[in-house]
C-alpha cells in the first residue's frame, strides 16, 4: 500500500527552538506539499516542491523553510518556533501537479509550541 | 484566487438515511476535484477523484458529481452508517495548488 509517512504524530517544543518535521513518500511522486490545518481556517499551503532541490512558497510561508535533498523526502523547518505555529501539519504528495492526478496525505503531526 | 465553499457546515442524520454534501468553487479552470474524509485528529483519506472531463465518479456507496461550468460538485453517500461519521473535505486542483473547502462534519446517529 502506497504511503506518505510523517515521522511524528505528536510533538511538543519550546518557543525559540528549531523544529524539523519530516515527511517521506514511497510512491516516486515528483510533487510534495506541506499544509497546516487550524480550526476555522481550514487547510493552508505553506510550501511545495515539484522536484528535488526545488521549492515554491505557498500561501503562508512566513516563519517556515523547507528542504528536499532527495525525491522521497520533504522536510519542513520552523527556524524559531513560536506559539502561533501550534497546529496540525499535513504532508502530501502527487505524481504530477499538471497531470490531473490525486493527492495522497500523511497522518499529520500535531505540534504544540509552549 | 480559487474560493471553495462547502454547505452545510454540519449535518446530523439517523442511520440509513442518504447524505448529500455540496461543494462550490469560483474558478472553473480546474484539473480535477477530490473528496477527502478526515477523522478527528487524523490525516486526510482520499475518497474520490473526478477529472475535469468527467461528470461523476462512483465507489461503493459513494457517488460524486461534477458540473465544472457551474462550479459545483456533490458527494452522495447512500444508506449512511455510524462509521460514516467524519468531516468531509472538498478540494479543487488548479495549477500546482489544491484549494480546500472548510468541510462538512457529518454525524450519523445509530
Amino acid at each position: 500500500d502506497v504511503k506518505v509517512t510523517q515521522s511524528s504524530r505528536y510533538l511538543v517544543k519550546r518557543t525559540g527552538e528549531k523544529v524539523f518535521l519530516e515527511c517521506v513518500q514511497d510512491m516516486d511522486h515528483e510533487n510534495m506539499f506541506w499544509y497546516r490545518q487550524d480550526p476555522g481556517l481550514g487547510l493552508r499551503l505553506i510550501y511545495f516542491s515539484y522536484d528535488v532541490k526545488m521549492k515554491e512558497k505557498g500561501d503562508i510561508p512566513e516563519g517556515y523553510s523547507v528542504s528536499r535533498e532527495k525525491k522521497e523526502r520533504f522536510s519542513l523547518i520552523l527556524e524559531s518556533a513560536s506559539t502561533n505555529q501550534t497546529s496540525m501539519y499535513l504532508c502530501a504528495s502527487s505524481p504530477g501537479a499538471r497531470q490531473g492526478t490525486g493527492y495522497t496525505f500523511g497522518s499529520g503531526t500535531r505540534l504544540t509550541v509552549v | 484566487k480559487q474560493e471553495v465553499t462547502q454547505i452545510p457546515a454540519a449535518l446530523s442524520v439517523p442511520e440509513g438515511e442518504n447524505l448529500v454534501l455540496n461543494c462550490s468553487f469560483t474558478d472553473s479552470a480546474i484539473y480535477n476535484l477530490q473528496w477527502f474524509r478526515q477523522d478527528p485528529g487524523k490525516g486526510l483519506t482520499s475518497l474520490l477523484l473526478i477529472q475535469s472531463s468527467q461528470r461523476e465518479q462512483t465507489s461503493g456507496r459513494l457517488n460524486a458529481s461534477l458540473d465544472k461550468s457551474s462550479g459545483r460538485s456533490t458527494l452522495y453517500i447512500a444508506a449512511s452508517q455510524p462509521g460514516d461519521s467524519a468531516t468531509y473535505l472538498c478540494a479543487v486542483h488548479n495549477d500546482y495548488k489544491l484549494s480546500f473547502g472548510a468541510g462538512t462534519t457529518v454525524t450519523v446517529r445509530a
